[in-house]
């Protein structure tokens, strides 16, 4: 059965830091992975799809890596912004179901 | 092009109410997923609908939940009675393909926040 675990589940940084956001995963067998944030009272926005295929995924300040092998991706993010703040979440298509982790709050300190 | 829209986006009833969500995926979307979000806790899969059909309904958590498609545009989840344990976001989304395919993306809509008192 597959788990998708997050760490941490909250983390602050000051403005301006670069930081990585963590998502591990217990079964290889995927066909993509996708991050997403998710605002208060909001739902959620994708940020990155990376491919089974692929290893990383860019999109501006974005950053997203996978390595299917040891069951592990990663968001990077480049110069924190207080827009940054949310709770950024990792989903993972085994293709037949999206699996979501629990999520990291993010908070960045002006 | 309209994304995927959810009303209400809050509702609050009174345990043993009844209480319909609908969900309007973007046009031309064969597939659609409901989502639900109970506080604290991870985003669980429902069900998923392609078009009209229930493809699979294993997320369900029980038989007060019903969820329909008719005619394979806009979904309705509907939760009778509901109870306090119902309370959460639930979330609808759609992609063009199912799930899986190369470059499929799913598309969320903004969620329903229902508070069962």
């Amino acid at each position: 059965k597959q788990e998708v675990t997050q760490i941490p589940a909250a983390l602050s940084v000051p403005e301006g830091e670069n930081l990585v956001l963590n998502c591990s995963f217990t079964d290889s067998a995927i066909y993509n992975l996708q991050w997403f944030r998710q605002d208060p009272g909001k739902g959620l926005t994708s940020l990155l799809l990376i491919q089974s295929s692929q290893r990383e995924q860019t999109s501006g300040r974005l950053n997203a890596s996978l390595d299917k092998s040891s069951g592990r991706s990663t968001l990077y993010i480049a110069a924190s912004q207080p827009g940054d703040s949310a709770t950024y979440l990792c989903a993972v298509d085994d293709g037949d179901k999206i699996i979501f982790g629990k999520g990291t709050r993010l908070h960045i300190l002006p | 092009e309209a994304g995927v829209t959810q009303f209400p986006s809050h509702s609050v009833i009174e345990k043993g109410q009844t209480v319909t969500l609908r969900c309007d995926p973007i046009s031309g979307h064969d597939n659609l997923y409901w989502y639900r979000r109970v506080m604290g806790k991870e985003i669980k899969f429902l069900l998923h609908f392609v078009k009209e059909s229930k493809q699979d309904e294993s997320g369900m958590p029980n038989n007060r939940f019903l969820a329909e498609r008719t005619g394979g545009t806009y979904s309705t989840l509907k939760v009778q009675p509901a109870e306090l344990e119902d309370s959460g976001v639930y979330f609808c989304a759609s992609s063009q393909d199912e799930a899986g395919a190369t470059n499929e993306k799913l598309f969320f809509g903004s969620g329903t926040q229902l508070s069962v008192l």
